[in-house]
């Protein structure tokens, strides 16, 4: 079945450094990819999506690129701030699925030093 | 500007006690899910509705029940709480349904915190 494995956690990072977090798939077709972040006592929340190969998604300034040869949508950062620390899930969507059913990653926490 | 709330946002039980936790969102919004979250699993989805008066079955749904009987509002409910039910519960909602079109937006509460002694 589909899947998505993204790199463990947790990631400490100084202010001001470039972040990667990595996340894989696995699905048949074309799935749409997406970053979630949750902030600590929060709810989830969308960061950005890509809904076909190629596609850049970004926001905030984080930016995550749909490659389907490499089965991959890794989330960058050019230089983290201390509001950045939260728990972030990359997550995919596979039409023909549970309706609508997203399928998660396992998250990796981000912490961010001043 | 309320979204999706949970209630409650933290419960204590003993084992073989029910409960139940509401989820309502002023979205106006079709589908509904509840989703648990547990340390170095992600999320799990339970179980999810299409639209008032229908529920369906997730990943993980053995030991829980749900109901939809107004659009708004979507309950779980544990008749007999186990500790392997201690958990941190999310319910999202959405329309269109995530990732169908594209969209693949989920809005969630901010969680109910849930402890099975």
């Amino acid at each position: 079945g589909d899947s998505v494995t993204q790199m463990e956690g947790p990631v400490t990072l100084s202010e001001e450094a470039f972040l990667t977090i990595n996340c894989t798939y696995t699905a048949t077709g074309y799935p749409s990819l997406f970053w979630y972040v949750q902030y600590p006592g929060e709810g989830l929340q969308l960061l950005l999506k890509a809904t076909k190969a190629d596609d850049k998604g970004s926001n905030k300034g984080f930016e995550a690129t749909y490659r389907k040869e490499t089965t991959s949508f890794h989330l960058e950062k050019g230089s983290v701030q201390v509001s950045d620390s939260a728990v972030y899930f990359c997550a995919l969507s596979n039409y023909g699925g549970s309706q609508g059913n997203l399928i998660f990653g396992k998250g990796t926490k981000l912490s961010v030093k001043p | 500007n309320a979204g999706v709330t949970q209630t409650p946002k933290f419960r204590v039980l003993k084992t073989g006690q029910s409960m139940t936790l509401l989820c309502a969102q002023d979205m106006n919004h079709e589908y509904m899910y509840w989703y648990r979250q547990d340390p170095g699993m992600g999320l799990r989805l339970i179980h999810y509705s299409v639209g008032e008066g229908t529920t369906a079955k997730g990943e993980v749904p053995d030991g829980y029940n749900v109901s939809r009987l107004k659009k708004q509002n979507f309950l779980l409910g544990l008749e007999s709480a186990a500790p392997s039910q201690t958990s941190v519960y999310f319910c999202a909602s959405s329309y269109p349904p995530a990732g169908v079109y594209g969209t693949g937006e989920l809005f969630f509460g901010e969680g109910s915190r849930l402890t099975v002694l």
